[in-house]
């Protein structure tokens, strides 16, 4: 079945740092792939998303590209600042299986001045 | 913006009572959801529900869920009698059209059965 396997976390960065999480799915179908954000007592948030092989999705400075030859959807951003402190959930959704998300667990981000 | 909302932040109830959690989605969405997470685990999704009634449903959601949309506003998930593995986080989304790729998310209800 589909699901989404994402690095554990917790990771603490300093600020300004590169960050990347990892994530990797497994999918029937064509899945598209996306990034959700959970700052601390708020819902989950789009942070990006991509709907095909090669599409690089971005925003507020992260970036992640679906690549179909890994099965990964790694995010990435070059210099990190305090506000990005939340938990981050990679998912997808496969088309031909209807329209609920799978999620990875979570990873749980803190940066630190 | 709008946003989807969830009462309560927090319950906490006794093991075989029965739990209502509540969820006001975004107003001219049509496609609601209920997910949850097990501490330290997945989210996993549980049901989908559009036209008043059920679209899909995963194995988690057994006879003691159910879903209604009681009024226009409301969009509640009931547990008929709480075990102590339903503690978990449960988040509600909305969506305005089906197999949508932007699900908006509530804040999420966290329920813990003693």
């Amino acid at each position: 079945g589909d699901s989404v396997t994402q690095m554990e976390g917790p990771v603490t960065l300093s600020e300004e740092a590169f960050l990347t999480i990892n994530c990797t799915y497994t999918a029937t179908g064509y899945p598209s792939l996306f990034w959700y954000v959970q700052y601390p007592g708020e819902g989950l948030q789009l942070l990006l998303k991509a709907t095909k092989a090669d599409d690089k999705g971005s925003n507020k400075g992260f970036e992640a590209t679906y690549r179909k030859e890994t099965t990964s959807f790694h995010l990435e951003k070059g210099s990190v600042q305090v506000s990005d402190s939340a938990v981050y959930f990679c998912a997808l959704i496969s088309r031909g299986t209807g329209n609920q998300f799978y999620f990875g667990t979570g990873t749980s981000l803190t940066v630190i001045p | 913006e709008p946003e989807v909302t969830q009462t309560p932040s927090h319950q906490v109830t006794q093991m075989g009572q029965e739990v209502i959690l509540r969820c006001v989605p975004i107003s001219n969405h049509l496609y609601f959801y209920w997910y949850r997470q097990i501490l330290g685990q997945k989210v996993e999704f549980l049901v989908s529900f559009y036209n008043n009634e059920i679209s899909e449903k995963s194995e988690i959601f057994d006879d003691q869920f159910s879903v209604e949309r009681p009024d226009g506003s409301n969009f509640t998930l009931k547990i008929r009698s709480t075990k102590l593995e339903d503690s978990a986080m449960y988040f509600c989304a909305s969506s305005d059209r089906s197999r949508t790729e932007t699900q908006y998310f509530g804040p999420g209800t966290r329920l813990l059965v003693l």
